[in-house]
């Protein structure tokens, strides 16, 4: 089945530094990823929708600038937290649509757990 | 505004148990429903999901969940539950009206009792 890999698991860095987070689409091409903010005991938040070889479009509340998408190929999308702070400690999960038609749910990535300290 | 609301944020329950998860959901248009389920230490995972036809729809490892579209709701079920089955599981909804934007529930822990 479809799979979707996330990378790094789980990162720690200082603050005021800035992580990459690898979303891949493994056996299938993605032209749109989404990622998430999961708060402990909270659901779910999407953040953005990222198309491929083009903007993302960022929920309301999302600085752009902060949290930058990049999604150069149908298999990649990342994530950069940039000048990262304690409040980012998160975990970040991306998800694809495997292609089977939009809307008709996705795959989910392990996620990463960023830590910011 | 869009929103899925999930009852219970923790359930506890025996093995052989039933169980019953509520969810609804306000969203215009219609809508693609789905209960994903997260293993501890694992990804999120689609357990089932409704498009149409059938309310009543059944997925993976005996669960199954019924679209009722009077009450906006769509509750998975379970007649016995299994140690295994402890996770957390998530109500979701996207549809036409919403890009197809995916909005989750907060979840609901489940400790299953050997």
């Amino acid at each position: 089945g479809a799979v979707v890999s996330q990378h790094p698991s789980w990162v720690i860095c200082k603050s005021g530094t800035s992580v990459k987070i690898e979303c891949r689409s493994l056996d299938f091409q993605a032209t749109t990823m989404f990622w998430y903010r999961q708060f402990p005991k909270q659901s779910l938040m999407l953040m953005a929708t990222s198309n491929e070889g083009s903007k993302a479009t960022y929920e309301q509340g999302v600085e752009k600038d902060k949290f930058l998408i990049n999604h150069a190929s149908l298999t990649l999308s990342t994530l950069t937290v940039t000048s990262a702070h304690p409040e980012d400690s998160s975990f970040y999960i991306c998800s694809a649509d495997t292609g089977t038609g939009v809307g008709y749910g996705y795959t989910f990535g392990s996620g990463t757990r960023l830590t910011v300290v | 505004a869009q929103s899925v609301s999930q009852h219970n944020h923790h359930v506890i329950l025996s093995e052989a148990a039933s169980l019953e998860l509520g969810c609804n959901y306000s969203y215009g248009g219609t809508v693609n429903l789905f209960w994903y389920v997260q293993y501890p230490g694992q990804h999120l995972q689609l357990l089932l999901k409704y498009f149409s036809g059938d309310p009543l729809v059944k997925g993976i490892k005996g669960f199954e969940a019924e679209f009722i579209k009077s009450k906006f709701s769509f509750n998975l079920r379970k007649p016995s539950v299994q140690w295994s089955d402890t996770a957390e599981y998530f109500c979701a909804v996207n549809g036409n009206t919403g890009g197809f934007k995916t909005i989750f529930g907060a979840g609901t822990r489940l400790f299953v009792k050997a």
